[in-house]
């Protein structure tokens, strides 16, 4: 069966700090893989999707940026965090060809002070 | 682009009592449509899948129902139970040229009262 794992699953980093979100699905091949940010009261935005190795597309100009270093693993990063970075990250993941739906990870709770 | 509605945004209902959520998406031109549910400070579980092809599916006490022609699903929760309190966000995958990606609503806010 396929499991998604993310973390960590809390996080506090001060302004100006670097960040780095990992995310990694096992039991499937070539998945398509998705970044959401989900702000206190707000819907789901997604910041981005890859739908192979190197290949990243972005929703939204951001201080954000992803990588897909291999087929399964997936990294949201940032050089320099910003307040408004603070937020709730979920990674997730969906088969492209049978059309399976969306599954998520359990999220990382990010707090920049 | 995909736009998609969730009414009411909260939903306050007493224990066993029956209730329906609603989604209203823009473009019927869509592959499938996913319901979720989400815990506070938690991921979101996915609940049912609808296929576009399909007009319903049932979990347990959860049908969903899929109507594409009028851009509109609901979920029925029978028997409502405390537990069942959670925000619940419905997601759709379009067709074409958007087919990797899924449109989310802004959920309803359910809260079951014992």
């Amino acid at each position: 069966s396929q499991t998604i794992h993310q973390w960590p699953a809390t996080l506090v980093q001060p302004v100006g700090s670097p960040l780095s979100l990992e995310c990694t699905v096992e039991g499937t091949s070539n998945p398509n893989l998705y970044w959401y940010r989900q702000a206190a009261g707000r819907g789901l935005q997604l910041l981005f999707y890859s739908v192979g190795i190197g290949q990243i597309s972005s929703e939204v100009p951001q201080n954000l940026s992803a990588s897909r270093p291999q087929d399964r693993q997936f990294i949201l990063s940032s050089k320099k965090l910003l307040l408004s970075d603070s937020g709730f990250y979920l990674c997730a993941w969906s088969a492209p060809q049978d059309y399976l739906g969306y599954t998520f990870g359990s999220g990382t709770r990010l707090t920049v002070v | 682009k995909q736009e998609v509605t969730q009414i009411p945004a909260a939903l306050s209902v007493p224990e066993g009592e029956n209730l329906v959520l609603n989604c209203s998406f823009t473009d019927s031109a869509i592959y499938n449509l996913q319901w979720f549910r989400q815990d506070p400070g938690k991921g979101l579980t996915s609940l049912l899948l609808i296929q576009s092809s399909q007009r319903e599916q049932t979990s347990g006490r959860l049908n969903a129902s899929l109507d594409k022609s009028s851009g509109r699903s609901t979920l029925y929760i029978a028997a409502s139970q405390p537990g069942d309190s959670a925000t619940y966000l419905c997601a759709v995958r379009p067709g074409g040229y958007d087919g990797n990606q899924f449109y989310f609503g802004t959920g309803t806010s359910l809260t079951v009262i014992p």
